[in-house]
């Protein structure tokens, strides 16, 4: 089946560095989106991307959309603590079933104050 | 904004017991999904729902049943709980048509002992 390779499992960081984190896949999307989620809590949508070479920024958080379609990046600006949690990327190919995502396995950030 | 609600945050259960899972979802989505989340193997799905009265078994289904009566309601069922059924469980729901964002709601923590 379809897999996205996520990266890094893990980072450790000191607050105020930039985060940067990806995703590749052996298939083609049509729809990135990167999720947030904090400990015991259910993952939040940060950003979507619906266009190959899509640059889209929420706050301090910049997202792209491979122009191969085949990856996406999250860069995380001037980190603080609370970014602390798992990061997942997701994607949707439409050659699958109807509204189904492709998740990675997650980045876990810690942020180091 | 969208909001997916579970019926539980934690649940504790015997061996052998009948477990419902509720989720609701207030957007009038029609696509509803359950998931479970385990330490290194990411979010598996579980089963799957485009409209009322339909389903569809995502990659893990053993061991799982759900239910959809209404449109805004997917309850999962686990028939005979086991230990390895020991999860947090994610229920999500998204738009068939046009943008495929899920949103999750906040999880159930289900022991099972």
């Amino acid at each position: 089946g379809q897999q996205l390779n996520q990266s890094p499992q893990s980072m450790f960081i000191q607050e105020g560095e930039d985060v940067s984190m990806n995703c590749t896949s052996s298939s083609i999307f049509n729809t990135w989106l990167w999720y947030k989620q904090d400990p015991g809590e259910g993952p939040v949508l940060l950003i979507a991307l619906y266009k190959a070479g899509e640059l889209t920024s929420n706050g301090r958080l910049t997202a792209q959309f491979g122009i191969t379609r085949k990856d996406s990046f999250l860069n995380i600006s001037a980190s603080i603590p609370s970014d602390v949690g798992i990061y997942f990327c997701a994607g949707l190919n439409y050659g699958g079933s109807q509204g189904n995502l492709i998740f990675g396995k997650g980045t876990k950030l810690s942020v180091k104050p | 904004d969208v909001k997916v609600t579970q019926s539980s945050r934690y649940l504790v259960k015997r061996t052998g017991e009948k477990v419902f899972l509720e989720c609701v979802q207030d957007m009038d989505h029609e696509n509803m999904f359950w998931y479970r989340q385990d330490p290194g193997l990411g979010l598996r799905l579980i089963y799957f729902s485009y409209d009322v009265k339909m389903k569809e078994k995502g990659d893990i289904p053993e061991g799982y049943s759900v239910s959809r009566e209404k449109k805004e309601r997917f309850s999962l069922i686990l028939e005979s709980a086991s230990t390895n059924q020991t999860s947090m469980y994610l229920c999500a729901s998204s738009l068939r048509q046009g943008p495929n964002e899920q949103f999750f709601g906040p999880g159930t923590r289900l022991t099972v002992l």
